[in-house]
């Protein structure tokens, strides 16, 4: 059973402060890792994806990827609260399709003005 | 990215009966995805939808209650059958995303209400 992790919240930081969302996955064999944004009543929308071990950076969203500690983190500097949202962590095992994605639970991220 | 449309955006309906989702891509690809996003969960795929051949069902899914059609490459439906409560649920589709890489985009969802 193909595993994704992740600490449902619910996570609430001040305005301007980095919020860190954090995610394990259970496949060491796993390829590819997603980041997904979902607002209240919407689909999710993809926001990041990283495929090797390290840092990917995308204006004020960084995605870390340790596939040693089988860990991917999201960070959101100067958190907004329009960031107010669940974020989705999404994990590509490597069996069968290669487009095929588990979910974590998603994490409730609370941005106070 | 992939644009996705889908219709209905919402529907009630009453338990024993049907309802055909539709999924409409902007763009050709190969292979769309059915999800399930129960209340309050996280999503959960119910089937890979191939053009041109039968779509491949997830544990705990079975063609007789949901099947699928894909009769081109950028439209595929998906049918809940003789549904009841337990059915409540935001049903999204997805595809890949062009440019080579295995992201995935989402349609606007499907919320369905069962009585």
């Amino acid at each position: 059973q193909k595993e994704v992790e992740q600490n449902s919240g619910p996570l609430s930081v001040p305005e301007g402060a980095i919020a860190s969302l954090n995610c394990t996955y259970s496949d060491r064999g796993s390829q590819s890792f997603f980041w997904y944004r979902q607002y209240s009543g919407k689909s999710p929308e993809l926001i990041m994806f990283i495929y090797s071990n390290g840092d990917k950076e995308d204006g004020r969203f960084t995605a870390q990827l340790n596939k040693a500690s089988q860990y991917v983190s999201l960070l959101i500097r100067d958190s907004q609260p329009s960031d107010s949202a669940t974020y989705l962590c999404a994990v590509n095992f490597p069996r069968g399709s290669n487009y095929k994605l588990t979910f974590g639970k998603g994490t409730l991220l609370t941005v106070n003005p | 990215s992939a644009v996705i449309s889908q219709k209905p955006s919402r529907d009630i309906c009453q338990r024993g009966t049907s309802l055909t989702i539709q999924c409409q891509v902007d763009s050709q690809v190969t292979m769309m995805f059915w999800y399930r996003q129960q209340p309050g969960q996280s999503l959960t795929l119910i089937a890979t939808a191939n053009q041109g051949s039968e779509a491949t069902y997830e544990s705990g899914f079975v063609i007789d209650k949901f099947p699928i059609s894909r009769p081109n490459l950028t439209f595929s439906t998906l049918t809940v059958s003789n549904m009841s409560p337990e059915d409540s649920s935001i049903y999204l589709c997805s595809a890949p995303g062009t440019g080579g890489t295995d992201t995935q985009y989402f349609g606007p969802g499907t919320r369905l209400t069962v009585l």
